[in-house]
């Protein structure tokens, strides 16, 4: 039964690149969160997405960030022309339902360099 | 802006030692949640603290959810290098739901022989 699965776990970017960031929720789980953790701070909320559905975006930049979750395949989160303040751990958690109390499950990170 | 202040920022005991670390804020929580989190990977749920007051334990760790439910600490007893980790408190946004968990800034327990 496999979690959370993020992909790549390494990603190293030159600024002006893009970055894409991959996440396969857990089976049965229709519920994706993006958060994101810079260096020596706490997780920061991104994103909330639902399939095809993008529930909640308040945390997310306005400008270069983009988020999806189509019909198949895994959520993505785009960074266009990457710069070094984007240098972080992002992680992404699923649900089976809108989570209150329950359980988020998060999955490994992808840790984004950018030189 | 709900914020969750945790102290202390650092703690480097020797295995079989006691220690209790806090999450604070000045709002309040429907609920807290405890996580931890190895280098390299992503929090995992330790507890959920639901009523002001309430205590839970898991094994050698106790949890307790302050009366006005804005505080929350935890303590382990008798530590071992394997609690060696990451502890981040985390609550729900003003709404009541999970989707904009605020977090704390952690406090990163190290644990030695």
């Amino acid at each position: 039964n496999a979690g959370v699965m993020q992909n790549p776990r390494h990603l190293v970017r030159r600024r002006g690149q893009e970055a894409r960031l991959r996440c396969s929720p857990m089976k049965g789980h229709s519920h994706v969160y993006w958060y994101r953790q810079l260096p020596e701070e706490g997780l920061k909320f991104m994103v909330y997405l639902q399939k095809e559905n993008i529930i909640d975006e308040s945390g997310m930049p306005k400008e270069r960030f983009s988020a999806e979750f189509p019909k198949e395949g895994p959520s993505i989160l785009r960074i266009q022309q990457v710069v070094r303040g984007d240098s972080a751990a992002y992680f992404c958690a699923s649900s089976p339902i809108q989570a209150t109390n329950e359980k988020l499950f998060f999955g490994s990170g992808t840790q984004l360099s950018v030189l | 802006t709900q914020l969750l202040e945790q102290s202390p920022q650092f703690l480097s005991i020797q295995e079989g030692e006691n220690l209790t670390v806090y999450c604070n804020s000045s709002s309040v929580f429907s609920s807290l949640q405890w996580y931890r989190q190895e280098p390299g990977e992503g929090p995992v749920l330790l507890v959920t603290v639901v009523t002001g007051g309430e205590v839970k334990k898991l094994k050698r760790l106790t949890f307790q959810f302050g009366d006005a439910r804005k505080d929350s600490s935890l303590h382990i007893t008798a530590a071992q290098p394997g609690d060696t980790g990451l502890y981040l408190c985390a609550g729900p946004d003003s709404t009541g739901t999970a989707s904009k968990l605020t977090f704390g800034t952690g406090t990163r327990l190290q644990v030695t022989l």
